[in-house]
Formats: C-alpha cells, structure tokens, sequence
C-alpha cells in the first residue's frame, strides 16, 4: 500500500483557506485518493475522494496533480468548528484490501 | 440516516477476561472493519471483513480474533485481553470504493 506523508499540526484562523498537501510518492495505477476528518471522541468522517485532477463537494476541494504523487485538501473559509485531525488516505479501500490510516494533520482554527 | 453502531461507548474489563465488542450497520454493506487508535499512532487495522463468514488479517492482528456470521453484524473478540489494549476501538463499513467508510463512534476499552 502507498504510504502517505503529511504534516503533524497546522494552525490557521476563521475565514481563511486551509491547505493541507499530501505526499504519496508509490501511488499505484488504481489507487485512489480519500481524505477524512475527526473530531474527538468521534470516528472519522469521509470528506472527499479523487483518482485525478479537480474534485470538488459542498465540504472541500481535492487537487491532484497529474503524476499523482501529491494531493491537496483545500478548505475554504475555515471556522472553529474545521478543528479535528485530517487524514490522507491512499489505496484501492474496500474490497481484499483495506485503508491504512497514517497519524494525520492536527487542524486548530483560531478565532 | 445510515449508522454503524458499536454497542458499548465506555468499557471497563479485567485482565484476562473474554472481550466481545459488537458493531453493526444498517447499510447492507459488503465490507466491515476494526481499528484502534492510540495517542500518537493514528488508526490501526486490526482485522476486516469483506464478505459473511470471511475475514483478513490487519496490521495487527495478534490477541484479536473476529466473527462475522451476518452481513450487517461484525464482531471484534479479545481472547484475553491485557492492559496493552486499553485503546479507543473503531468499527467501519463500507460499500465500495466510492462511498467511502462509515465509522462508528468507537467505544473506548479500558483492561484493568
């Protein structure tokens, strides 16, 4: 399974553009790209999935570049309540083979 | 609304007591799975299911076996369990790819 790489921690503040970017550098052929969220004591939440290119939904936007070998989580105009753990998610999921989840990006939002 | 439900939110065993964590969904899904989350370790795959009665090995398997005997009901069975997995437990589901996972809210297991 491609192993993922992103930041530890980001800080931001209300009403700004958070951008979390995601490394994955031995993406396969049908891997696809999910990205979730968790807020405490809860499970994560599916937020978005891409294979290429541009993918947006009412929550986010996902930019893939063409090699595939980053992705970028974009949140438009955070809030408090954006403040959980983002989690980059890479592989083909269900099926014979599951997703594995890294220790994610830890999003604090300022007031 | 579509639910994964994990029948305990908080439990308290002893060491080397038979643990049984329950989850089921109600979304007719083919696929179920167990993580426990740490401190620091992110989600880890204990075991999943991809079909009745079927079941693969995670990461980390060891101490865990599961059951399967419905496709709506996915169990996760501490043989005997120990303090090392005091843990937050997540149960999932998923249809296929495009649908994402479903989790539950997890049910966070201390062993004494």
């Amino acid at each position: 399974l491609a192993k993922t790489t992103q930041p530890i921690s980001m800080d931001s503040y209300e009403g700004q553009e958070v951008n979390i970017t995601c490394s994955h550098n031995n993406i396969a052929t049908n891997d696809y790209i999910t990205w979730y969220q968790q807020f405490p004591s809860q499970g994560p939440r599916f937020i978005i999935q891409g294979y290429k290119t541009k993918v947006t939904n009412e929550v986010a936007s996902l930019f893939i570049p063409a090699d595939r070998k980053s992705s970028t989580l974009s949140l438009p105009r955070v809030s408090l309540s954006d403040t959980a753990v983002y989690y980059c998610l890479v592989g083909e999921g269900a099926g014979r083979r599951a997703l594995t989840f890294g220790s994610g990006t830890r999003l604090q939002v300022q007031p | 609304d579509v639910k994964v439900t994990q029948s305990s939110r908080y439990l308290v065993k002893r060491t080397g007591e038979k643990v049984f964590l329950e989850c089921v969904q109600d979304m007719d899904h083919e696929n179920m799975f167990w993580y426990r989350q740490d401190p620091g370790l992110g989600l880890r795959l204990i075991y999943f299911s991809y079909d009745v009665k079927m079941k693969e090995k995670g990461d980390i398997p060891e101490g865990y076996s599961v059951s399967r005997e419905k496709k709506e009901r996915f169990s996760l069975i501490l043989e005997s369990a120990s303090t090392n997995q005091t843990s937050m437990y997540l149960c999932a589901s998923s249809f296929g790819l495009e649908d994402g996972y479903t989790f539950g809210s997890g049910t966070r297991l201390t062993v004494v």
